[in-house]
């Protein structure tokens, strides 16, 4: 049990459609990021929140890409007019705690996506 | 350059063997530095975190060269349980939690 459930684990989709994506630290944490993995590659920043407010985007995130916390508890990633290029697992990571534990992140299993 | 640079192998080495992994990155501000594991189709997971006068776990030893700017990964006494991607890790320095990953290095023990 990591401490971050994501949802769904899979989804496959045409390409033109939105998908959306959630995750759900299962305890309160203030940090809450998410990362894309395509193949072969590591994980590349997205967004993150601390508590509802989303303190920083990537380039990577294009007007396609919206990410809330609307209640500083779980995240919703959503992307509108999928293109193939999305296919990648979308990972949903919270921060560990204190000073030492900020930049140790630990992940939920991941959503992956497929744009067919 | 890129920011975090790794061998992305494929390593094959038979059970009991030691096998090291190198890393360098960019940043030359960056303070703390990390070795994730991820299995196949599954998250990545904290291995280590890399200190300045370098750290062992077990059969794992983790080392910093800030002059080189690289890090390296050594596993004694390979098990095959050890068969992953290692993936180098080194924090962006602007945010917390914003880390910039390696392309991953892959290992396989075999019997």
């Amino acid at each position: 049990d990591t401490g971050v459930s994501q949802d769904p684990r899979h989804k496959i989709t045409k390409r033109g459609q939105n998908v959306t994506f959630r995750c759900d630290p299962i305890s309160e944490h203030n940090r809450l990021y998410w990362y894309r993995q395509t193949l072969g590659q590591g994980p590349e920043f997205l967004t993150y929140f601390q508590n509802e407010a989303q303190l920083e985007k990537s380039r990577l995130l294009s007007d396609r890409f919206s990410a809330e916390r609307p209640k500083g508890s779980f995240s919703t990633l959503e992307i509108q007019r999928t293109e193939q290029g999305d296919s990648a697992m979308y990972l949903c990571a919270r921060a560990g705690t204190g000073r030492t534990g900020a930049n140790v992140l630990t992940f939920g299993a991941g959503s992956r996506l497929t744009v067919l | 350059r890129k920011e975090v640079e790794q061998d992305p192998g494929p390593f094959n080495v038979p059970e009991g063997a030691t096998v090291a992994f190198n890393c360098t990155y960019s940043n030359s501000a960056s303070q703390s530095f990390f070795w994730y594991r991820q299995d196949c189709r599954k998250e990545p997971k904290l291995l280590m975190s890399v200190y300045s006068s370098g750290n062992e776990d077990g059969r794992f030893t983790a080392q910093l060269n800030r002059a080189s700017q690289y890090i390296s990964l050594l596993i004694r006494d390979s098990k095959l349980s050890d068969s992953a991607t290692y993936l180098c890790v080194v924090p962006d320095g602007t945010s917390y939690g914003k880390l910039t990953f390696g392309q991953g290095t892959i290992l396989t023990v075999h019997p």
